[in-house]
C-alpha cells in the first residue's frame, strides 16, 4: 500500500495567498521528510527538506513543519506568486546513503494572479 | 536542466516484447534510483543501486525485470516481457552517495504496452 499519501490532489490559490500541503506517513521508523517540486514536462527537483531531530524548518517562503506522533507533515507557502503553480510531491523515507524514498502522489497547486 | 540523462524519452512496445530503459546519472554520483509512475501518479519503488551493487529491489523486479549499472556504462532497466500495466512513466534518479538523501531525477523514459 502507499506509504506516503497527499490529501490534496488540487488546490488553487490566489496570488499573495497562503497555501497549506499536507502528507501523512505510515511508517514510523521515517526519519527524513521532503517536499520535491515539479514543473509540467520536467523533472521532480528537491524543494526542502527536514530530518526528524527538529519539527520546522523553514527556506524563504516555504516551511516545512513535522509532527511526528501524528506522522504527518506539511509544507507552508507564504506570498504565493505564478511561477509556485507546479505539482508538489511530499516524500518521506530513512536517512542514509542509498536509502529509497516513498512518495506521494502529488497535489498540483495553481497559484492565480 | 536534468543533469541526470535517460533515454529514450518514449518507448512503445507490444506485450511480451522486452523493452529496455537506459539511465546516466549525474556524474559523481554513485547512488541510482528507479523508480514507476503509474497513470494514478503513484511513484513505485523498482531498485537501487550503489555504483554496481543493488541495495534494494521489490519482488516484482528481481521476477520480471533485469536491471544493472555497470562501471563506465549507463544504467539499465529492461521489462523481460512487457505486459499492459508496465505502461507507466519510468524515472531514475541519482544521488551523491553522502549522508545527504537528495535526489536527482530524470526526465524519465514513458513506456506504453500496446
Amino acid at each position: 500500500g502507499q506509504q506516503v499519501k497527499q490529501s490534496s490532489p488540487s488546490l488553487t490559490v490566489q496570488e499573495g495567498g497562503i497555501l497549506i500541503l499536507n502528507c501523512d506517513y505510515e511508517n514510523d521508523m521515517f526519519d527524513y521528510f521532503a517536499w520535491y517540486k515539479k514543473y509540467p514536462d520536467n523533472s521532480p527537483t528537491l524543494l526542502i527538506s527536514v530530518r526528524s531531530n527538529v519539527d520546522k524548518r523553514e527556506d524563504g517562503r516555504f516551511t516545512v513543519f513535522l509532527n511526528k506522533s501524528g506522522k504527518h507533515f506539511s509544507l507552508h507557502i507564504t506570498a504565493s506568486q505564478p511561477e509556485d503553480t507546479a505539482v508538489y510531491l511530499c516524500a518521506a523515507g530513512l536517512q542514509g546513503t542509498g536509502s529509497k524514498l516513498s512518495f506521494g502522489k502529488g497535489a498540483k497547486l495553481t497559484v492565480s494572479p | 536542466n536534468s543533469k541526470v540523462i535517460q533515454t529514450p524519452r518514449y518507448l512503445v512496445k507490444g506485450q511480451g516484447q522486452k523493452a529496455k530503459m537506459r539511465c546516466i546519472p549525474e556524474k559523481g554520483h554513485p547512488v541510482v534510483f528507479w523508480y514507476q509512475q503509474n497513470k494514478n501518479n503513484e511513484f513505485k519503488f523498482l531498485i537501487n543501486f550503489q555504483n554496481q551493487e543493488v541495495l534494494q529491489q521489490i519482488d516484482m523486479t528481481e521476477k520480471r525485470f533485469s536491471a544493472e549499472c555497470p562501471s563506465n556504462s549507463p544504467c539499465s532497466l529492461e521489462i523481460q516481457s512487457s505486459e499492459a500495466g508496465d505502461s507507466a512513466l519510468y524515472l531514475c534518479a541519482s544521488s551523491d552517495g553522502t549522508s545527504n538523501e537528495r535526489l536527482f531525477f530524470g526526465h524519465g523514459t514513458k513506456l506504453s504496452v500496446l
